[in-house]
């Protein structure tokens, strides 16, 4: 039972254009959710995060919207970049994070 | 910074063998969780713990074990490795209060070969 789902395994976007990361969940009841990046060999590091009672919040070139209503967050990057190529993994928190499957976003020049 | 040390980036074990693999934190977090990552699979939880001495089973506990005997150390212990045990396993601690918007900090993972 996959509670928090990223339907695209993989996203490829050309540098300085916008990535769009999707993720769907299931329970009504996440009161925050997260988005994690992560680097081969490395351990995930925090992002951006979104209350369940906000519909958008910025930070920088990252910009995190939340639907309640149709249970489906978004993460914007703005322009993408190079760098900004690795796992992204959104998570839902009740008493302990529930993370999704990941998506391999690639920023090509 | 708050730092979370796992002690071995990669290990190769042989299938039946016990496996400890260790987790220390330097920020005095009660919260301390283990996770593997498999691709396709994303960041499953295998036991996490909200004080020294207790723990919970997360989603997939079968074939592992932890121990919490201090408030730093987070130690995750497969009984007896077996082939379909090899993963990137990463260890991670949060604050008392779970609800919280900057959720946790990760370990650089521990990658394991069990041949």
């Amino acid at each position: 039972d996959q509670q928090v789902k990223q339907n695209s395994p993989s996203l490829s976007v050309q540098e300085g254009r916008i990535s769009i990361l999707n993720c769907d969940y299931t329970n009504s009841m996440f009161d925050y959710f997260l988005w994690y990046k992560k680097y081969p060999a490395e351990g995930p590091t925090f992002l951006i995060s979104i209350s369940s009672i906000k519909d958008k919040n910025e930070d920088g070139r990252f910009t995190v919207f939340l639907n309640k209503s149709a249970k489906h967050l978004s993460l914007h990057i703005v322009p993408s970049q190079p760098g900004d190529s690795a796992v992204y993994f959104c998570a839902a928190n009740t008493d302990k994070l529930i993370f999704g499957t990941g998506t391999r976003l690639q920023v090509f020049p | 910074d708050v730092k979370v040390t796992q002690s071995s980036r990669y290990l190769v074990k042989r299938t039946g063998e016990k496996v400890f693999l260790e987790c220390v934190q330097d920020m005095d977090h009660e919260n301390m969780f283990w996770y593997r990552q498999d691709p396709g699979l994303g960041l499953r939880l295998i036991y996490f713990s909200y004080d020294v001495k207790m723990k919970e089973k997360g989603d997939i506990p079968e074939g592992y074990s932890v121990s919490r005997e201090k408030k730093e150390r987070f130690s995750l212990i497969l009984e007896s490795a077996s082939t379909n045990q090899t993963s990137m396993y990463l260890c991670a601690s949060s604050l008392a209060d779970r609800r919280s918007n900057y959720g946790y900090t990760f370990g650089s993972g521990t990658r394991l070969t069990v041949v």
